[in-house]
């Protein structure tokens, strides 16, 4: 069965600070996907970014950047600059490549508070 | 463009009640998908609609049952409600096309809020 894991369940900072998110996960598949998720005040689940597991090149993306690293089963998530706009609940997650449906698998989550 | 869409967004039932949700996706989107949100927690994956047929579930009872309408919404029927049931209940949707299933990236909408007493 898989698992996500997010080992802190909230960290507060002030602005202009950076984060790191931390994300453990178990699967017995091999080929998987992995993603995170912003989720605001609001409700909906905002989209970040999504990372197949036989490409462990890491990358930047404006304020985010995240670790992969297959052979700890990591996929950390860094805000670079934190504004009070990244305020919320974070959600690492996990899918199958090949499965009919693309169930995906949440970790608790960790709620970042940014001071200013 | 508008993205998903639900209704209602909060609801107040009692223990044994029924409940309906309805869910209108993203535009050009084809999958519905639908999770359960718990105070404090990871959305759970409920179940999956495709071309009108449920793709996939998760460990739902069979309280937990939905149907998908031509036109791609969806609703979410929960019966016999149960005090644990109350939740923050999200639909996604996706487009089924080209890439494997679990690449897809989805879209989610804001919720809809049930409170059963």
């Amino acid at each position: 069965a898989q698992k996500v894991t997010q080992a802190q369940t909230e960290i507060s900072v002030v602005e202009k600070e950076d984060v790191t998110l931390d994300c453990v996960y178990e699967t017995r598949d091999t080929t998987y996907y992995l993603f995170w998720y912003k989720q605001p005040p609001s409700g909906e689940l905002v989209f970040l970014i999504r990372r197949n597991s036989f490409d462990e090149q890491n990358e930047i993306s404006g304020r985010y950047s995240w670790n992969f690293q297959k052979s700890t089963s990591s996929f950390n998530f860094t805000i670079t600059a934190s504004q009070v706009v990244d305020s919320a609940v974070y959600f690492c997650a996990l899918s199958e490549a090949e499965a009919a449906g693309n169930k995906l698998t949440f970790g608790g989550g960790t709620r970042v508070l940014v001071k200013p | 463009d508008a993205g998903v869409t639900q209704s209602p967004t909060h609801l107040i039932k009692t223990r044994g009640q029924q409940v309906t949700l309805r869910c209108s996706p993203k535009s050009g989107h084809d999958t519905v998908s639908w999770y359960q949100q718990a105070l404090g927690q990871g959305p759970q994956f409920i179940f999956q609609y495709y071309e009108e047929e449920e793709r996939q579930r998760g460990n739902f009872p069979d309280r937990f049952s939905g149907h998908q309408f031509p036109n791609y919404s969806s609703e979410l029927n929960v019966n016999a409600l149960l005090l644990g049931d109350s939740a923050l209940y999200l639909c996604a949707s996706s487009f089924t096309a080209g890439l494997p299933s679990g690449a897809n990236v989805l879209t989610f909408g804001a919720g809809s809020r049930l409170t059963v007493l």
